[in-house]
């Protein structure tokens, strides 16, 4: 299994539409991050945490909010999501030392 | 955390070295440099991190000028599979510092044949 999981992999959502994005990690890290990337763009931090009681914007939070159920699971939601929020979304994980972090494979969202 | 400047595209020959700068000159004594790659659109993969001493794993090697202003990642016998967005992150090593990825635009490497 893979060490960060997002869900789903891919989503064609409605303008005005609640949605969710999901990710669990395996790796028993304290920190974890919410990133989207536009095409032949780098990443942009969403909201990061360092545990489960610390939740912290990014770079670029207007327009989503997070939640993070427990050390491993760290959910992104779109309230009401919107064209320009189409993007590719990634989630990391990493430990207090801040040694390595791991990537999801990413989940490409599509607002129509 | 330190901004960090990189070239936009390079290109490499096959089986030769690849060498990718970044200039970090506003690193403080408490930030280390690291490298991660993004092959494709996949989750970006850490190569390599370090503080002021030259280091080297099975992937890569990082070489910190004295002054820490700036770093080269060396990517020994390139192949057409290190063909990839490569970043350089500067990021406190302290946990209660910050501590979080902020990623720049990269270097686009293209190994060639």
């Amino acid at each position: 299994d893979a060490d960060v999981t997002q869900t789903p992999r891919n989503r064609i959502t409605k303008t005005g539409k609640r949605i969710m994005l999901e990710c669990s990690q395996t790796k028993g890290h304290d920190r974890m991050y919410w990133y989207r990337q536009d095409p032949g763009l780098g990443l942009r931090l969403i909201y990061y945490s360092f545990d489960v009681k610390d939740i912290n914007k990014g770079e670029i939070s207007d327009g989503y909010s997070v939640s993070r159920q427990a050390q491993a699971k760290f959910s992104l939601s779109l309230e009401s999501a919107i064209p320009n929020q189409t993007a590719l979304y990634f989630c990391a994980t990493s430990d207090q030392m801040n040694t390595e972090a791991f990537f999801g494979q990413g989940t490409r969202l599509t607002v129509v | 955390d330190a901004k960090t400047t990189q070239p936009t595209s390079m290109d490499c020959a096959e089986g030769r070295a690849a060498n990718l700068p970044c200039n970090h000159s506003t690193i403080s004594g408490n930030e280390y440099v690291y490298w991660y790659r993004q092959i494709h659109s996949q989750g970006p993969q850490y190569i390599i991190h370090g503080l002021k001493n030259n280091e080297t794993n099975e992937m890569a090697s990082l070489i910190i000028t004295e002054d820490r202003k700036s770093s080269t990642l060396i990517l020994p016998h390139a192949t057409l599979r290190d063909t990839a967005v490569y970043y350089c992150i500067v990021r406190s090593r302290f946990y209660n510092q910050g501590g979080k990825l902020i990623f720049g635009q990269g270097t686009e490497l293209s190994v060639k044949p």
